[in-house]
């Protein structure tokens, strides 16, 4: 089966621009994960949707960061006026439940803010 | 509040050496699961193994085999026989439910296997 896939791959922007990102989970996975990788800061947690809510978004960076998730599926994470501090591998994860089930992680965007 | 450690940046062995890297996790939670994900030079991260806190039963998987020790609040990772594919770095995490089971990682261990 389809694992879990992001799209872009790669994004280069203009600092002040404004970009989404987009993951599309698992079939039949109803938790998804946002996370942040960058050389300084390791991988952390950005946001968890469990269906189409977020009960805990306590990891977005600032209020230029937003996600949505529509139909327990696809998510677009959205991030406004982009900064160079950006810059950074996001990756998204899903898994079946909140629980004990692992997270299974998409090749991930590559954001460049210049 | 939850952490995970894991002192070794960097390891460097020949192939067919046995290496551990270590895991040190840091929680109040009595129920929690630890994990170890592997992410190889392609970049997208692999899920290797997932234990919850109540069950302290070492796990082998081929080469891979798992150490969990509650006592000391370790979760080490053994490599036996180490292959050049195993190069790769190397996370380990931790989950609590009741925090949604966002997945705290360690910084990581780079694990360069050389022929």
């Amino acid at each position: 089966g389809a694992g879990v896939s992001q799209s872009p791959s790669n994004k280069v922007t203009e600092k002040g621009k404004d970009v989404e990102l987009r993951c599309d989970p698992i079939s039949g996975h109803t938790a998804l994960y946002w996370y942040r990788q960058s050389l300084g800061q390791g991988l952390e947690f950005l946001i968890y949707f469990q269906g189409n809510s977020a009960p805990d978004k306590s990891g977005l960076p600032s209020d230029r960061f937003s996600a949505e998730r529509t139909g327990g599926s696809v998510s677009t994470l959205t991030i406004q006026r982009t900064q160079q501090e950006d810059s950074a591998v996001y990756l998204c994860a899903s898994s079946l439940a909140r629980g004990e089930y692992e997270q299974y992680f998409g090749p991930g965007t590559r954001l460049t803010v210049t | 509040a939850q952490k995970v450690t894991q002192a070794q940046t960097e390891i460097s062995v020949v192939e067919k050496e046995d290496v551990t890297l270590d895991c040190v996790y840091e929680t109040r939670d009595t129920t929690y699961y630890l994990f170890w994900y592997k992410q190889p030079p392609s970049g997208e991260l692999v899920f290797l193994i997932r234990r919850n806190s109540f069950d302290e039963q070492n796990e082998i998987s081929g080469r891979y085999s798992w150490n969990f020790q509650k006592s000391t609040s370790s979760f080490n990772f053994t490599i036996t026989a180490s292959q050049v594919v195993d190069s790769a770095v190397y996370f380990c995490a931790l989950s609590i439910m009741e925090y949604g089971n966002k997945l705290v990682f360690g910084a990581g261990t780079i694990l360069r296997v050389k022929s």
